[in-house]
């Protein structure tokens, strides 16, 4: 089972839709990624977060530590919204020992 | 101020060959981060520089290298390559190391093993 999953793997939307993308972990950590893969490859951060809830735009990030769960909403979704976004997660390792470890991604497609 | 660069951007390499890869940071970032990328196994960590030495390094063998310069510029090597090493190699850099800071991604290399 992988550290880090995420749900739905594939998700299509018409454009106005509210898209949520949802990201479990099992280990303890000290902070999670949201990430924004356009095709071509270019990987953006659009959030880092270790409580609560952070928003930027029309997008909404939260977590929830006790349950080990977070999500990322996107609202009036837009066709330029189409990428994959990327759960990661930062271990709570303890010290400086620390690999980022990722989900497999959410593809998703906005349609006009 | 400039963003993360990587070079060369696209590769083909034959097997057995080795290859190196380069990443300049965000001017004043001292972390240089790089993720190996294939549609099999999504993206993982290879390994962490900051101030010119590696804290961390992710489960990949040996062939896998790295060095941080005195500028925080970062290169990459992988010796003997064999074709499962195909794949997008993206460096990231932020302002410190440990994974609690936002990294800020280059564009990639694409490597083609043949």
């Amino acid at each position: 089972k992988n550290e880090v999953e995420q749900s739905p793997q594939n998700l299509t939307a018409q454009e106005g839709e509210f898209i949520t993308i949802n990201c479990s972990y099992s280990v303890g950590i000290s902070a999670l990624h949201w990430l924004q893969q356009h095709p071509g490859g270019g990987i953006v951060s659009l959030f880092m977060l270790s409580s609560g809830k952070k928003k930027h735009g029309r997008l909404i990030a939260t977590i929830n530590i006790q349950e080990k769960h977070s999500s990322l909403h996107i609202t009036a979704s837009h066709p330029r919204d189409s990428a994959v976004y990327i759960c990661a997660v930062t271990p709570n390792s303890g010290g400086s020992n620390y690999k980022l470890t990722f989900g497999k991604g959410t593809l998703l497609t906005v349609n006009p | 101020k400039a963003g993360v660069t990587q070079t060369p951007r696209y590769l083909i390499k034959t097997r057995g060959q080795q290859v190196t890869l380069s990443c300049s940071p965000i001017s004043g970032h001292r972390s240089v981060s790089w993720y190996q990328q294939t549609p099999g196994q999504g993206l993982q960590f290879l390994f962490e520089y900051f101030s010119e030495t590696q804290r961390n390094k992710g489960n990949f063998p040996g062939r896998f290298s790295g060095r941080q310069f005195s500028n925080s510029r970062s290169e990459m090597n992988v010796s003997t390559l064999e074709l499962g090493d195909s794949a997008l190699y993206l460096c990231a850099s932020s302002l410190f190391p440990g994974g609690e800071e936002t990294q800020y991604f280059g564009p990639g290399t694409r490597l083609l093993v043949l």
